[in-house]
């Protein structure tokens, strides 16, 4: 099955500080998604992005799937983004439709 | 519109006992997804459906585990008998079709004693 990989594992920021999370992944993809894992523990959709750059306020996002990868940015960051973020893809050969996670990246801000 | 909804949000039992895990998804969704997350595995998928068919179990990791789907908008996940070992967060997903964005619920924590 398909492989994901995500960097870095942990990252600790001041609030208001930019950043990049990686997401490498070992097949192409039929979907692609990013979540955040809050500290309550739910998982909040962030992007379904198989391809291209997607926005969504100050959370951005970009597949580039002919090099398997994807990036997801966070601009001036608060403390309510820390939490773990997942990236998540599907490759659907073979009739396979198991969405495979990363580690994730655990993201801590700090006032 | 409503998410997907779990129920119970958390389930504490004995060894041995008798766990059924119950999710609603958002209506209209034809495929529904059972993951469970534990801090060794991370996130794993157990089991889905496709219009109310199971399609994929090889993530069931063995026979104490079931899982239904009566209907298109109701689906259980059964332990019997559980295990210490199957503590852990269960989280039902669904999406509109199978490779389509997936939508989770807010999870049910089992701890079995």
């Amino acid at each position: 099955g398909i492989q994901v990989e995500q960097s870095p594992p942990d990252l600790i920021l001041q609030e208001g500080a930019n950043s990049t999370l990686r997401c490498n992944f070992s097949d192409s993809v039929n979907n692609l998604q990013w979540f955040h894992q809050n500290p309550w523990g739910q998982l909040i959709n962030l992007f379904y992005i198989p391809s291209g750059t997607k926005q969504n306020g100050r959370l951005s996002a970009t597949t580039v799937a002919t090099e398997r990868y994807s990036l997801l940015y966070i601009s001036s960051s608060q403390t309510t983004d820390s939490g773990v973020y997942f990236c998540a893809a599907l490759n659907s050969g073979g009739s396979n439709y198991k969405l495979t996670f990363g580690k994730g990246t655990l993201l801590t801000v700090n006032p | 519109d409503a998410g997907v909804i779990q129920s119970p949000r958390h389930e504490v039992t004995e060894m041995g006992q008798e766990v059924t895990l119950r999710c609603k998804p958002i209506s209209g969704h034809n495929s529904l997804f059972w993951y469970r997350q534990t801090m060794m595995r991370g996130l794993e998928l157990l089991i889905y459906f496709n219009n109310n068919v199971p399609i994929d179990d090889s993530g069931m990791p063995e026979d104490r585990f079931s899982a239904k789907m009566p209907n298109a908008s109701f689906s259980t996940l059964k332990i019997q008998p559980s295990e210490p070992r199957d503590s852990a967060v269960y989280f039902c997903a669904s999406s509109l079709r199978v490779a389509s964005e997936q939508f989770f619920g807010p999870g049910t924590r089992l701890t079995v004693l």
